[in-house]
């Protein structure tokens, strides 16, 4: 079964408009980390934000958030005031209690096109 | 700076001859770990090390060595690579199995 699912293959989005890219996780741990990471064209891994399944708020960076709903096992990233520097592929990604967190899973990714 | 330093960047080799993909990070980190990245499927690890001499195999080791002698250090072997194992891979680092990871900029392998 797949722990990360990113149903978005692709999506576009306004400049400075709100986007949320959708991530669903399977995991029975009750203690995990959840990541989002950015992927510029230029190849490189960038931390977002993290959220952990204990954090009672949702995580915020900047203009990232993270929707957490721990009961629908949902975690999506929000984007609020879309720039053109945000096209890029963005990454789910968990560790669980399992395996003591040191296997990381991924989803497959969803690739954002902000448009001018 | 702190970094996770990847070498090669691009490689194109042929089948059966052996490589090896190096990885440093000079964080002090604990935590290392190799990934693939292909299309439609994201990134899927490969193998990780909690520390010096210990490693594990993630979700896909077949066809991969790693070894981890000194705690900067942790290079990836493909001893016979083969055309499926053309890839781009990624090297990553955190203080510990659970923190974030910092990733190497990539090696784009192509095996002939």
């Amino acid at each position: 079964a797949q722990k990360i699912t990113q149903t978005q293959p692709g999506m576009f989005v306004q400049e400075k408009e709100a986007v949320t890219l959708d991530c669903t996780y399977d995991t029975s741990d009750p203690s995990y980390g959840l990541f989002w990471y950015k992927q510029p064209s230029s190849g490189e891994m960038i931390f977002l934000i993290y959220q952990g399944s204990y954090d009672q708020q949702n995580a915020t960076e900047g203009r990232y958030s993270l929707n957490f709903q721990k009961a629908r096992k949902s975690a999506n990233l929000v984007i609020s005031a879309s720039q053109l520097g945000d096209s890029a592929m963005y990454f789910c990604a968990m560790r669980d209690q399992k395996y003591n967190f040191n296997k990381f899973y991924f989803g497959s990714g969803t690739k954002l096109n902000v448009k001018p | 700076e702190a970094q996770v330093t990847q070498n090669p960047r691009y490689l194109i080799t042929v089948t059966g001859k052996k490589l090896t993909v190096t990885c440093s990070q000079n964080m002090n980190h604990e935590y290392m770990s190799w990934y693939r990245q292909d299309p439609g499927l994201g990134l899927r690890q490969i193998y990780y090390s909690m520390n010096v001499e210990v490693t594990d195999k993630g979700d896909v080791p077949e066809g991969y060595k790693v070894s981890r002698k000194e705690k900067r250090n942790f290079p990836l072997i493909l001893e016979s690579p083969s055309p499926n194992q053309t890839s781009l891979y990624f090297c990553a680092s955190s203080l510990s199995g659970g923190e974030k990871l910092f990733f190497g900029s990539g090696t784009q392998l192509s095996v002939l």
